[in-house]
C-alpha cells in the first residue's frame, strides 16, 4: 500500500517548545516538499529537498528545519524560534523536482499554546 | 521571486450553474498544475498541462493553458455538490510554487 504518512494528524505543544512532524513515503519518490497552510490561505513552501542529503529553503524557512538523511524520510522541525506556528502543515512528494504531480500526507495540524 | 496568483478568491454557486477559476504567473511557466482539496483533506493532483494552448477536459472540467504559458484557467460544467472544496493551480519553478485557491461552495 504505497503512499505518503504524516504523522501525528493533529499535535498540541507548549509555547517555546520546539516539536518534530513526521513524514514518510514508500513511493521512492527523490523530491520532497513542505508546506505551510493556514485557514483560507493557499500552501506556502517551507523547504524542499531534490535528493537524499540535499535540502533547500522555500519561501517562509525562518523558524523551521528540515533533515534528508534518509529517501523515505523529511521530517519538519518547528523551532521556538517561529513567531506563529499555529498552522496546518502539509508534506508532498514527486518522482522528481519538474513536471511531475505531487502526492500529499493527510497533514499535520499544530497548536501552540 | 516567483508568483502565482489565482482568482477569485471565493465563489458560491446555485447547483447547475458553471464556475470558473483563473490562475496567472508573473514569468513563464514550464508546466502547470491543477489540485483539487476537499475540506477537511489535503490536495489531489487532477492534471497537468505542458504546452502552449493545450485544453485538456476531464468530464465535466475543461483546463486550460494560455498561448504565453503564464495563464491557465479551470471550468466546470453544470456544478454538482460533489464539486465542493478549494482549486489550486500550481506553476512549477523547479518547486511546486502554489496559487492562493479558490473556495468553491455548490448550493443544492
Amino acid at each position: 500500500d504505497g503512499g505518503i504518512t504524516q504523522s501525528p494528524k493533529y499535535l498540541f505543544r507548549k509555547e517555546g517548545q520546539n516539536v518534530t512532524l513526521s513524514c514518510e513515503q514508500n513511493l521512492n519518490h527523490d523530491a520532497m516538499y513542505w508546506y505551510r497552510q493556514d485557514p483560507g490561505q493557499g500552501l506556502r513552501l517551507i523547504y524542499y529537498s531534490q535528493i537524499v542529503n540535499d535540502f533547500q529553503k522555500g519561501d517562509i524557512a525562518e523558524g523551521y528545519s528540515v533533515s534528508r538523511e534518509k529517501k523515505e524520510s523529511f521530517p519538519l522541525t518547528v523551532t521556538s524560534a517561529q513567531k506563529n506556528p499555529t498552522a496546518f502543515y502539509l508534506c508532498a512528494s514527486s518522482i522528481a523536482t519538474g513536471n511531475t504531480e505531487a502526492f500529499f500526507g493527510q497533514g499535520t495540524r499544530l497548536t501552540v499554546v | 521571486g516567483q508568483q502565482v496568483m489565482q482568482i477569485p478568491q471565493y465563489q458560491h454557486v446555485q447547483e447547475g450553474e458553471d464556475f470558473t477559476t483563473y490562475c496567472n504567473s508573473s514569468t513563464t511557466l514550464s508546466n502547470i498544475q491543477w489540485y483539487k482539496q476537499r475540506p477537511g483533506g489535503h490536495p489531489v493532483f487532477l492534471i497537468q498541462l505542458v504546452k502552449s494552448g493545450e485544453v485538456k477536459k476531464q468530464k465535466r472540467l475543461t483546463f486550460q493553458f494560455g498561448e504565453a504559458k503564464k495563464n491557465s484557467s479551470l471550468h466546470i460544467t453544470a456544478t454538482q455538490t460533489t464539486d465542493v472544496g478549494t482549486y489550486f493551480c500550481a506553476g512549477n519553478f523547479n518547486k511546486f510554487y502554489f496559487g492562493s485557491g479558490t473556495k468553491l461552495n455548490v448550493k443544492p
